[in-house]
């Protein structure tokens, strides 16, 4: 079975400074591994994903996550952050190479940022 | 192109009643999943439909089901609603069934129970 934690349900960062959303999973097969933003009232939105190749993901609105196999993680961040960047983030995690959508998603950051 | 349509967006239902969400994926799209967002529980896995076949089930109970169109369109049903059922149901699309396909979201029907 996948499971996902992510450190922190809160992180407030200044506009301007770096992003960083830790994310930690758990899987018994080589894991697909997704983040996702959530906008007040909105569905989840894709940021980047991790299937295989290269482990440096760079995805929308200068995001970036680099998987860490050694240390089961896909951290997300970013270099300065945006007021547009307040929202919630999720991390999830899906079997590799297997049929089916069903991701497992992380608890979710919820993300402020402060002028 | 439209993006996933989630239909009605508020749902308002007491105890002991049943409910039908609805949902239209992008054009194309054969495979709709959902899940329930709750502030305890988190987003969690309900099912996942790929030409009008359940390919995967989460761990709810049989109350909750669903079903998908030739159209692939897609509904799911609650039936004897608990206060706990309350929440935001999200279904996602997608153009195939593989894990590594990104999932569009709708914005979600929010199910208040009272």
């Amino acid at each position: 079975a996948q499971s996902v934690t992510q450190l922190g349900s809160h992180v407030s960062v200044s506009e301007g400074a770096l992003v960083l959303l830790r994310c930690n999973y758990s899987s018994s097969v080589p894991p697909y591994l997704f983040w996702y933003v959530q906008y007040p009232n909105q569905g989840l939105q894709l940021l980047l994903k991790y299937t295989t190749g290269a482990t440096l993901v760079k995805g929308i609105n200068g995001f970036e996550a680099e998987f860490k196999k050694s240390e089961t993680s896909f951290h997300l961040t970013k270099p300065s952050a945006h007021m547009s960047d307040a929202a919630e983030y999720f991390c999830a995690v899906t079997k590799g190479r297997a049929a089916g959508n069903k991701l497992t998603f992380g608890g979710g950051t919820r993300v402020l940022v402060k002028p | 192109k439209a993006g996933v349509t989630q239909t009605p967006r508020y749902l308002i239902k007491t105890r002991g009643q049943q409910v039908t969400l609805s949902c239209s994926p992008i054009s194309g799209h054969r495979s709709v999943s959902w899940y329930q967002q709750t502030p305890g529980q988190g987003l969690q896995f309900l099912f996942e439909y790929f030409s009008e076949t359940q390919r995967n089930k989460g761990n709810f109970p049989g109350r909750f089901s669903g079903r998908q169109f030739s159209n692939s369109r897609s509904e799911m049903n609650v039936s004897t609603l608990e206060l706990g059922d309350s929440a935001l149901y999200l279904c996602a699309s997608s153009s195939r069934d593989r894990t590594n396909e990104k999932l569009f979201f709708g914005s979600g029907t929010q199910l208040s129970v009272l």
